[in-house]
């Protein structure tokens, strides 16, 4: 069974157009992650959720919503996508602070 | 804010040799987690071995193991008897301990390619 799961794999898409990307992790932890690895792998994360609750939110545009329905789920909306926002995109869990990540397949981002 | 830096962007070893990548980070925390990451061409990240601060032992994992220096802010990843699936970007991560959330702060990753 996979532990983080990401729906779509591949998402390609026209600038303006909005998205979304679904993440699940049947590992029963309490926190989430998104994550976004750029062209240049540089790897920074965006938003965390600890029990639904949004706990980080980086510097990231209001274009990008995050949405917790249940602490095994957390969605990624992007509204009005722009050629930046070209990127991998990860999910990652884990069960408390100090602990490590677990993270999804990646959902590999294309604008045109 | 936490910083890592990893110096070395690209290294390459011989199969069957060891390779030692470095971490150093900045912090002002004394309680705080160490994490290394592998990413292979297949893009999943997995993780390789963890390190706890308050820990004076350093970690290992079968072929890899860690020079921890605390006071130096350094936390290194050796890698022995290399084999060609080693080949991979590698991720050195920061976690501070007092976060209800567990925020990583990843450095910029080393490109590791083992030759045959």
């Amino acid at each position: 069974d996979t532990a983080v799961s990401q729906t779509p794999k591949y998402l390609v898409t026209q600038m303006g157009n909005d998205k979304s990307i679904k993440c699940e992790q049947n590992l029963g932890h309490d926190t989430m992650y998104w994550y976004k690895q750029d062209s240049k792998k540089f790897l920074k994360i965006m938003f965390s959720y600890n029990n639904k609750e949004l706990i980080i939110n980086e510097t990231v545009p209001n274009r990008f919503s995050p949405k917790s329905p249940d602490k095994a789920h957390l969605n990624l909306h992007i509204n009005s996508l722009e050629l930046g926002d070209s990127a991998v995109y990860f999910c990652a869990s884990s069960q408390a602070q100090g602990y490590e990540q677990y993270f999804g397949p990646g959902t590999r981002l294309t604008v045109t | 804010a936490q910083t890592v830096t990893q110096s070395q962007p690209e290294m390459s070893v011989q199969e069957a040799e060891t390779v030692t990548l470095s971490c150093t980070y900045d912090t002002s925390e004394s309680n705080y987690y160490l994490f290394w990451y592998k990413q292979p061409p297949s893009r999943q990240m997995i993780l390789v071995i963890r390190q706890e601060a308050y820990k004076q032992q350093n970690a290992t994992e079968n072929r890899f193991s860690v020079n921890f220096q605390k006071a130096a802010k350094s936390f290194s990843l050796k890698i022995s008897d290399s084999q060609l699936g080693d080949t991979a970007m590698y991720f050195c991560a920061f976690m501070k301990q007092r976060t209800n959330a567990g925020k990583s702060t990843f450095g910029d990753g080393t490109t590791l390619t083992v030759k045959p």
